[in-house]
């Protein structure tokens, strides 16, 4: 199973501000990449898949980037309902996911 | 819009069994993939089992093999998961999720609400 690293655990920061989150993969898994976001007691959204490709009706301020090994997840300008969980999932070798960013209101 | 509707779950025995559903509306059911994936209590999300659109290929996570069946009926627009033997450790929130449409197994592009499924005595 390839080990997915989420950093950090937590991030707090102010509405309006840009938020960085990092995820690393065990091994390589080339662009296999996404990002998931869940709010309590909701499903997990796609957000990102192919490490850089926004799903349909994400808005532009989620963006991904990195390829191999290293990810990240930038929102580049936080509105309220961007307070959540994210999670990595990497798709390129069965699949595994992260344990998770808690992104919360500084 | 893209919806699906999981129901089905509740309060079961250990060694009990239970049917989930889940509704699909807003997409031609039938031609998509489609996959049970849960979440414990407190815990990250876990992969449970997998059907392509016609039911030819499918796939179990090995913590239910033998014990859950995975199965649809594309004319109900309807996935299920029959889930017997069941264990504590089967506690979760279970959500139906449908593949994303670039044909990989394991990316999921539309999640239902999920279903609470509570394994005590």
């Amino acid at each position: 199973e390839i080990v997915m690293t989420q950093s950090p655990a937590t991030l707090s920061v102010s509405p309006g501000e840009r938020a960085t989150l990092s995820c690393r993969a065990g091994q390589s898994v080339s662009s296999n990449l996404a990002w998931y976001q869940q709010k309590p007691g909701q499903a997990p959204r796609l957000l990102i898949y192919g490490a850089s490709t926004r799903a349909t009706g994400i808005p532009a301020r989620f963006s991904g980037s990195g390829s191999g090994t290293e990810f990240t997840l930038t929102i580049s300008s936080l509105q309220s309902e961007d307070f959540a969980v994210y999670y990595c999932q990497q798709y390129n070798n069965l699949y595994s996911f992260g344990q998770g960013t808690k992104l919360e209101i500084k | 819009e893209v919806q699906l509707v999981d129901s089905g779950g509740g309060l079961v025995q250990p060694g009990g069994s239970l049917r989930l559903s889940c509704a699909a509306s807003g997409f031609t059911f039938s031609t998509y993939s489609m996959n049970w994936v849960r979440q414990g209590p407190g815990k990250g999300l876990e992969w449970v089992s997998y059907i392509s659109s016609r039911s030819s290929t499918i796939h179990y996570a090995d913590s239910v093999k033998g014990r859950f069946t995975i199965s649809r009926d594309n004319a109900k627009n309807s996935l299920y998961l029959q889930m017997n033997s069941l264990r504590a450790e089967d506690t979760a929130v279970y959500y139906c999720a449908r593949c994303h449409n670039s044909g990989w197994t394991y990316l999921f592009d539309s999640w239902g609400q999920g279903t609470l499924v509570t394994v005590s005595s």
